[in-house]
């Protein structure tokens, strides 16, 4: 089956620092991937929509500057979380869509990093 | 008002019993409507889903959809302490964005 990795799954940087995330598609091709943030006992919060080779799309209310996302393969796609404030300690999921190939329902989520900023 | 709305409970319910969860949404777009269950600490994964109005049954789990009320519903029988999670319901136009409700934190105790 699909299946979606993320790395690291959990990762405490300092206030200030930058912090990388990875979201990777073991056994299909990405041509989507999207970026979740999820509070405690909350949803999913759409952070942004990237395909592959292009620019992201972001959420109203999303910075872009300080969410930085590429998708630049069909198979990876980054999330840096830039300057990180403790307000940014969250658990952030990515997930995948395999279109046009796949159908409009299948979106294969990773397993989360959860990013604590001392 | 949201697009899927979901009561986040907690559902507290004995092992074995049937249970209940449900939906509303108010895009009469929505094509697809799925469920997806999240253990702690985890990503969700889909469970179910269903395209446009109707049921669909898979083992132990059965997912409803009316769309002349808008309702979405899942039926777990026989549930299990395994089954204690949270459970999302999602529905989509066809198009890239899935829309999620805030999901019901469901307990089945022993």
């Amino acid at each position: 089956g699909a299946v979606v990795s993320q790395h690291p799954s959990w990762v405490i940087c300092k206030s200030g620092t930058s912090v990388k995330i990875e979201c990777r598609s073991l056994d299909f091709q990405a041509t989507t991937m999207f970026w979740y943030r999820q509070f405690p006992k909350q949803s999913l919060m759409l952070m942004a929509t990237s395909n592959e080779g292009s620019k992201a799309t972001y959420e109203q209310g999303v910075e872009k500057d300080k969410f930085l996302i590429n998708h630049a393969s069909l198979t990876l796609s980054t999330l840096t979380v830039t300057s990180a404030h403790p307000e940014d300690s969250s658990f952030y999921i990515c997930s995948a869509r395999d279109l046009p190939s796949g159908n409009s329902y299948e979106q294969y989520f990773g397993p989360g990093t959860r990013l604590t900023v001392t | 008002q949201k697009e899927v709305e979901q009561d986040p409970g907690p559902l507290s319910v004995p092992e074995g019993a049937i249970v209940s969860l449900n939906c509303t949404y108010s895009n009469s777009a929505f094509q697809y409507f799925m469920w997806y269950r999240q253990y702690s600490r985890k990503g969700p994964e889909l469970l179910m889903y269903t395209y446009s109005s109707g049921n669909k049954e898979d083992g132990r789990f059965t997912a409803q959809v009316d769309k002349s009320s808008k309702y979405i519903s899942l039926f777990i029988r026989d549930s299990q302490p395994s089954d204690s999670a949270t459970y999302l319901c999602a529905s989509n136009t066809g198009g890239f964005k899935t829309i999620f409700g805030a999901g019901t934190r469901l307990f089945v105790k022993a």
